[in-house]
């Protein structure tokens, strides 16, 4: 069963970079693809970014410009960087992986942007 | 990119009943997709994957079928615990895309 364990700051102010990184445990790292998903506050869901456990990425053209997803395989973490962050960027975060195969999803961090 | 048009966007439904939630996309994606439960305050939870197969531990009044570009989700008898919101999700393509979803309510 893989578990994954989220963490980064909550609370940020406009054009600062939102920074999250996301813990994986229980399971293979390198047999997964590891994904960041985000949820904007009553809204519905947004994926954001994609990264194998050789650092290969895919992002969303949306947020291509402001969106780096790393992967340390010593720790088996991964991490998203969004930056100049503003008020649409407030919502949910969810780290998530094999999507296509075991399907696990991080607790969520609610990033919040305001000045 | 991909869309995917879910409908209905809501539902009133009473335990017991047969209900049907459809996701149709833009173009063809095989059979890569996944449907999701969303409980308030809650990660969402797969309940199946590839189109139509169960996700281990998933009770059986869920099933899915469809392929290409009309899928649906049905829930065959609605229990209490079901009253959620649901997403599909195509993975056929970059980028992934979310259904805008379902939100299931007791009548």
């Amino acid at each position: 069963q893989v578990h994954l364990q989220q963490w980064g700051a909550g609370l940020l102010k406009p054009s600062e970079t939102l920074s999250l990184t996301c813990a994986v445990s229980g399971g293979s790292f390198s047999g997964n693809n590891w994904n960041w998903i985000r949820q904007s506050p009553g809204k519905g869901l947004e994926w954001i970014a994609e990264i194998n456990h050789s650092g290969s990425t895919n992002y969303n053209p949306s947020l291509k410009s402001r969106v780096t997803m790393s992967v340390d395989t010593s720790k088996n973490q991964f991490s998203l960087k969004l930056n100049s962050v503003t008020a649409a960027d407030t919502a949910v975060y969810y780290c998530a992986g094999g999507l296509g195969g075991s399907s696990s999803w991080g607790q969520g961090t609610l990033v919040t942007v305001s000045s | 990119d991909i869309q995917m048009t879910q409908s209905p966007s809501s539902l009133s439904a009473s335990v017991g009943d047969r209900v049907t939630i459809t996701c149709r996309a833009s173009q063809g994606i095989r059979n890569v997709l996944g449907w999701y439960q969303q409980k308030s305050g809650k990660a969402p939870k797969r309940l199946i994957y590839d189109a139509s197969s169960l996700q281990s531990g998933v009770p059986s009044r869920f099933s899915g079928s469809g392929s290409g570009t009309e899928f649906t989700l049905t829930i065959s008898s609605l229990q209490p615990e079901d009253f959620a919101t649901y997403y599909c999700l195509q993975l056929n393509s970059y980028p992934y895309t979310f259904g805008q979803g379902t939100k299931l309510e007791i009548k």
